[in-house]
């Protein structure tokens, strides 16, 4: 079975562009959350989506958005990059929220980097 | 609001000792409690726990829940330079079943 896979793997913006990151899950997985990992925060929860519904949400500003496609697939959408936006978004999947095994797979990360 | 506190956040042993990282937990609606090992790329699962005193193993590491004192702890005997990693502890409650992210245990086992 194929993993997580996000695209693009590495990107570079200027502030105040935007940006879109794309997520395919695990085939079968209904559930994508989204990650922010810096050295000073750790992992931080962006939000998760399960059948296309946004269930849950971290603190964060509204500049950060997402959607779910009808196929599983999810993008994150961030607005008005910052500096401070750098840093490693990783996207996880998981079968079901409903299961016991409810373990997150994650994908390698898309590396931002805003200048 | 949920919150999962790691200890040590860094540790330095040598090869072969054995080690013992926490997490503690606050979480409402508990479910779940999972271990991540992250190396220079996106986290790997390592166990999944969900019953107070069950005790997960696998090789040299082994997890244990006690869901009456809300912690856990990851046990990694006779370590080897490549468990040298971030160790992640995450917790699945709350009023969605999010899961929450410990700042992680930066392990470094040298030779």
């Amino acid at each position: 079975k194929a993993g997580v896979t996000q695209t693009p793997r590495y990107l570079i913006k200027t502030r105040g562009q935007q940006v879109t990151l794309s997520c395919s899950p695990i085939s079968g997985h209904r559930s994508v959350s989204w990650y922010q990992q810096t050295p000073g925060q750790g992992l931080q929860f962006l939000f998760e989506y399960f059948s296309e519904t946004q269930r849950n949400k971290g603190n964060f500003p509204g500049r950060f958005s997402g959607r779910q496609f009808s196929n599983s697939r999810s993008e994150m959408n961030v607005s008005t990059l910052e500096l401070g936006d750098s840093a490693l978004y990783l996207c996880a999947s998981s079968a079901d929220r409903v299961e016991i095994t409810d373990t997150q797979y994650f994908g390698p990360g898309t590396r931002l980097t805003v200048l | 609001e949920d919150k999962v506190v790691q200890s040590p956040l860094s540790l330095v042993v040598h090869e072969g000792d054995t080690v013992t990282l926490n997490c503690s937990y606050e979480v409402t609606n508990f479910r779940s409690l999972l271990w991540y090992k992250q190396e220079k790329k996106a986290p790997t699962f390592l166990f999944m726990l969900t019953s107070s005193g069950i005790e997960k193993k696998s090789g040299r590491l082994s997890s244990i829940l006690d869901k009456k004192e809300l912690f856990s702890i990851l046990n990694i005997t006779a370590t080897q330079t490549g468990d040298s990693a971030v160790y992640l502890c995450a917790v699945r409650g709350g009023s969605n079943y999010k899961l929450t992210f410990g700042k992680g245990t930066l392990l470094t086992v040298n030779p």
